[in-house]
């Protein structure tokens, strides 16, 4: 099993200009998270997939984010423009997500172990 | 006041020794927590998880204890190594918009002097 591949892992641009980051998740697995990890902040999640929907966004910092999943097998985060604060480590993970009851009427999505990929690291000058 | 910086918390150990990793989480709800290892330069990797009708899980040379009453959760590696240093991170499952996902601690610095 190759386990979750990103690329590039590693990236240096110019403010202003775009930058698109690429995951591969491991075949199976159907849910796909995209991390930021940073000295000050730590690791933080911006998104998250589940059967290629996103189901929570709340993290993504503003409308410069954005991330889609055409199919299974890819998910791209892209940062237009990008700015010097955006300088982090963005890894991609994915999992194996069932659904649990909550309640009577409830239905949750349970995340069990996250497979995180070797991680894009983004310097932006 | 503002942070300046994350200053993980470390622990500095002699190898052979055994160490002890602990974490606080938040929501008593959380019913699975997960233990990830994170070496320089790369991702975090899965060592071992325990859910919330467990008190203690052992691996290989891991032993993860969990204390519901405080909201406590320990990583216990026996005959620590060199590889073992890594920062330690703490994952609890949190209810978000109808689903469980992952939130993580801040990590533990774990230097291993040989």
């Amino acid at each position: 099993d190759a386990g979750v591949i990103q690329s590039p892992r590693h990236e240096v641009t110019e403010m202003g200009q775009e930058v698109t980051l690429r995951c591969k998740p491991i075949s199976g697995h159907n849910s796909l998270f995209w991390y930021r990890q940073t000295m000050m902040r730590g690791l933080e999640l911006l998104i998250y997939f589940n059967n290629n929907v996103p189901i929570d966004d709340s993290g993504m910092p503003e409308d410069r984010f954005s991330a889609k999943m055409p199919n299974a097998s890819f998910s791209t985060l892209k940062i237009q423009p990008s700015e010097p604060r955006d300088s982090a480590v963005y890894f991609c993970a994915s999992s194996l997500t069932t659904r649990v009851a909550g309640g009577p009427s409830q239905k949750f999505l349970q995340t069990d172990t996250q497979y995180f990929g070797p991680g894009t690291r983004l310097t932006v000058l | 006041g503002e942070s300046v910086g994350l200053h993980l918390p470390t622990l500095s150990v002699q190898e052979g020794d055994n160490s002890i990793i602990n974490c606080a989480y938040s929501n008593s709800a959380s019913d699975y927590f997960i233990w990830y290892k994170q070496e320089s330069g790369k991702g975090p990797q899965f060592i071992i998880d325990i859910r919330s009708n467990m008190d203690k899980r052992q691996g290989q040379r891991v032993t993860v204890l969990l204390n519901k009453t405080v909201k406590h959760l320990s990583l216990q590696i026996a005959a620590t190594q060199p590889g073992d240093s890594a920062v330690y991170f703490c994952a609890e499952n949190i209810s978000s918009g109808g689903s469980y996902i992952p939130t993580f601690g801040r990590g533990t610095s774990l230097i291993v002097h040989p």
